[in-house]
């Protein structure tokens, strides 16, 4: 089945205690990205990455690093989790094909993070 | 900036109605525009996808238009259902970037 998955589902974490929230995808798709989801601010991207070896910031990087090392995985790091970095956060994974459409967007089912 | 708004931010309708969702942009530079439901609690599952060049989607009892001139997309609903009832999120992504921009969704409760 094709899929974007994320670990932890759930997590609760204090300040200052370092983090990585793993995403993985089985479509063999070019394009990941990362976003969070608060109230009244909607969806916000973080980082993306446009292949392997390739990111770049979204709108709102501030506090996250990414890599890609390989095409089917693409990790968040919060290296130093703050409280204001609770959220609800999303993976995304898209490729151009041609019957769908191009960079239709796939997504992930959410990490709930909360940070004390 | 792209900016993206949607209207109304919340809608509730009787079953059988049929209803538009409104999704508006501030720069037609857009390479396409995706439409999402959100289910409380759960991730985004895409609905349609409206590449810059078309003007319409359809998708069973879903319709979406995309008139990119003047910066708008509306989802239309035909017969909804009690299990239609979820966020619905609309997003462009710009020609300059890889950026996708979502807007803050509507939220539809369809009544029995």
């Amino acid at each position: 089945e094709a899929q974007v998955t994320q670990n932890p589902r759930y997590l609760i974490t204090v300040t200052g205690k370092k983090l990585t929230v793993t995403c993985s995808q089985n479509m063999n798709h070019e394009y990941m990205s990362w976003y969070r989801q608060d109230p009244g601010l909607g969806l916000r991207q973080i980082y993306y990455s446009m292949n392997v070896e390739v990111t770049d910031k979204g709108d709102v990087p501030e506090g996250y690093k990414v890599s890609r090392k390989e095409k089917r995985n693409f990790p968040l790091i919060l290296e130093s989790p703050s409280p204001n970095q609770t959220s609800l956060y999303f993976c995304a994974s898209s490729s151009k094909t041609e019957d769908r459409g191009l960079y239709e967007q796939y997504f992930g089912p959410g990490t709930r993070l909360t940070v004390t | 900036k792209q900016e993206v708004t949607q209207i109304p931010a919340a809608l509730s309708v009787p079953e059988g109605e049929n209803l538009v969702l409104n999704c508006s942009f501030t720069d037609s530079a857009i390479y396409n525009l995706q439409w999402f439901r959100q289910d409380p609690g759960k991730g985004l599952t895409s609905l349609l996808l409206i590449q810059s060049s078309q003007r319409e989607q359809t998708s069973g009892r879903l319709n979406a238009s995309l008139d990119k001139s003047s910066g708008r997309s509306t989802l239309y609903i035909a017969a909804s259902q009690p299990g239609d009832s979820a966020t619905y999120l609309c997003a462009v992504r710009d020609n300059y970037g890889q950026n996708f921009v979502f807007g803050p969704g509507t939220r539809l409760s369809v009544l029995p």
